[in-house]
């Protein structure tokens, strides 16, 4: 079965730093390019970034360029996401999500979803 | 940026009506790189179309995409109980990879 399973959410304070984590299984995941994806509580979805199957191209929203950093290791089959100077408004659910097509790029849809992880940014 | 306007906001439809969802780009979306994703109360997105027209895997024949270029639309030919969500478009051709706001489907 194919999953994917974040984790690394929690509460943090404004100017702080997490590390989100996103293990993949079921697929081969270095075939596949990945992204993330979050959700303000009671509002809507917000790209927020992507990367290749290898790794090598890297894609962000503006309102988190040079704060995070999306990045992979294909040997443990896992997407991270860190992110720096965390603002109230990086509050949301955090999705990672992978990208459809095999050895395709990140101008794809996402057709497998992980739960999600919480990332509350409050003092 | 490309920006999507969903509308209407919200849809009031009963069990067997047919709702139709318009998704409005800014810019032209290339090569219709077009989705739509359904997403219930707590629950992850669950892709529907892919490419404005292309039923993803599983997802029933009663979903249909249409439309290129800047106007595109869901359509839902008879509503079933466990259709009653919000369903949102997302354009994948240039980057960011917008979302729209959403539309929610309620129940009449």
């Amino acid at each position: 079965e194919v999953q994917l399973l974040e984790s690394g959410g929690g509460l943090v304070q404004p100017g702080g730093s997490l590390r989100l984590s996103c293990e993949a299984s079921g697929f081969s995941f270095s075939d596949y390019a990945m992204n993330w994806v979050r959700q303000a509580p009671g509002k809507g979805l917000e790209w927020v970034s992507g990367i290749s199957g290898s790794g090598g191209t890297t894609y962000y929203v503006d309102s988190v360029k040079g704060r995070f950093t999306i990045s992979r290791d294909n040997s443990k089959n896992t997407l991270f996401l860190e992110m720096n100077s965390l603002r109230a408004e990086d509050t949301a659910l955090y999705y990672c999500a992978k990208y459809m097509i095999l050895f395709g790029g990140v101008y794809d849809a996402s057709d497998i979803w992980g739960q999600g992880t919480m990332v509350t940014v409050s003092s | 940026d490309i920006v999507l306007t969903q509308s209407p906001g919200t849809l009031s439809l009963s069990p067997g009506e047919r709702a139709t969802l318009s998704c409005r780009a800014s810019q032209s979306v290339s090569s219709s790189f077009l989705a739509w994703y359904q997403q219930k109360r707590g629950r992850s997105p669950r892709l529907l179309i892919y490419g404005a027209s292309n039923r993803a895997t599983g997802i029933p024949d009663r979903f249909s995409g249409s439309g290129s270029g800047t106007d595109f639309t869901l359509t839902i030919s008879r509503l079933e109980p466990e259709d009653f969500a919000v369903y949102y478009c997302q354009q994948y051709g240039s980057s960011p990879w917008a979302f729209g706001q959403g539309t929610k489907v309620e129940i009449k």
